[in-house]
């Protein structure tokens, strides 16, 4: 069976500082991948998809970017957090058969940035 | 761009069927109806997906008219563990579109 992981679960960022959250599924191969964010309260915000390795469709303009280095892995990555940049975040694995295919959720990443 | 808008929240109590219906009066030919259940500090879990008609697994039926424009979800004899935010969206076919989660529906499950 297939399963998703993220890490950390939980974060607590400084304004400014780096960000980096690591997404890996398993059980799968060639699968498209999601980065979300979620406010408060709010629906889910697509911020990033990949249907390849190294290949990154990005949805909204911000000071995140998203890599992926194996097929596999994804990556969430910010140069200097802001505030605004505080949220739930989620990333997702979809099969390869159309291009948002159904999205099976990891677990999350809850950020904070002060 | 298929936006969708369904209901902010719904109240019901254990036992009942709740129904919640989306509309998404641009859709493409191609377009998958699509939701999501959500429950606190967790990604949402996928329910149930539709092209047309009527669908039915195990925990939903999904009900989408001639014209696609609209689509409703039906719980039968929702329990407590049921209250959380439901998520209509549509799928779109193509490249190049966007797939937007709206706001959703927080159900409420009275005992």
């Amino acid at each position: 069976s297939q399963t998703i992981h993220q890490w950390p679960a939980t974060l607590v960022q400084p304004v400014g500082s780096p960000l980096s959250l690591e997404c890996t599924v398993e059980g799968t191969s060639n699968p498209n991948l999601y980065w979300y964010r979620q406010a408060a309260g709010r629906g889910l915000q697509l911020l990033f998809y990949s249907v390849g390795i190294g290949q990154i469709s990005s949805e909204v303009p911000q000071n995140l970017s998203a890599s992926r280095p194996q097929d596999r892995q994804f990556i969430l990555s910010s140069k200097k957090l802001l505030l605004s940049d505080s949220g739930f975040y989620l990333c997702a694995w979809a099969y390869r058969d159309r291009v948002f295919g159904t999205q099976y959720f990891g677990p999350g990443t809850r950020l904070t940035v002060l | 761009l298929a936006k969708t808008t369904q209901p902010i929240s719904m109240d019901s109590y254990e036992g009942q069927e709740v129904n919640i219906t989306c509309s998404h009066n641009n859709i493409a030919t191609n377009d998958y109806i699509t939701w999501y259940q959500q429950f606190p500090s967790q990604g949402p879990r996928f329910i149930i997906q539709g092209y047309k008609t009527k669908v039915t697994n195990e925990v939903a039926s999904l009900f989408i008219p001639a014209d696609r424009k609209s689509s409703t979800l039906s719980l039968p004899r929702v329990s407590l563990s049921d209250t959380a935010v439901y998520y209509c969206l549509v799928e779109p076919s193509a490249a190049g579109n966007k797939l937007t989660f709206g706001g959703g529906t927080r159900v409420l499950v009275k005992p």
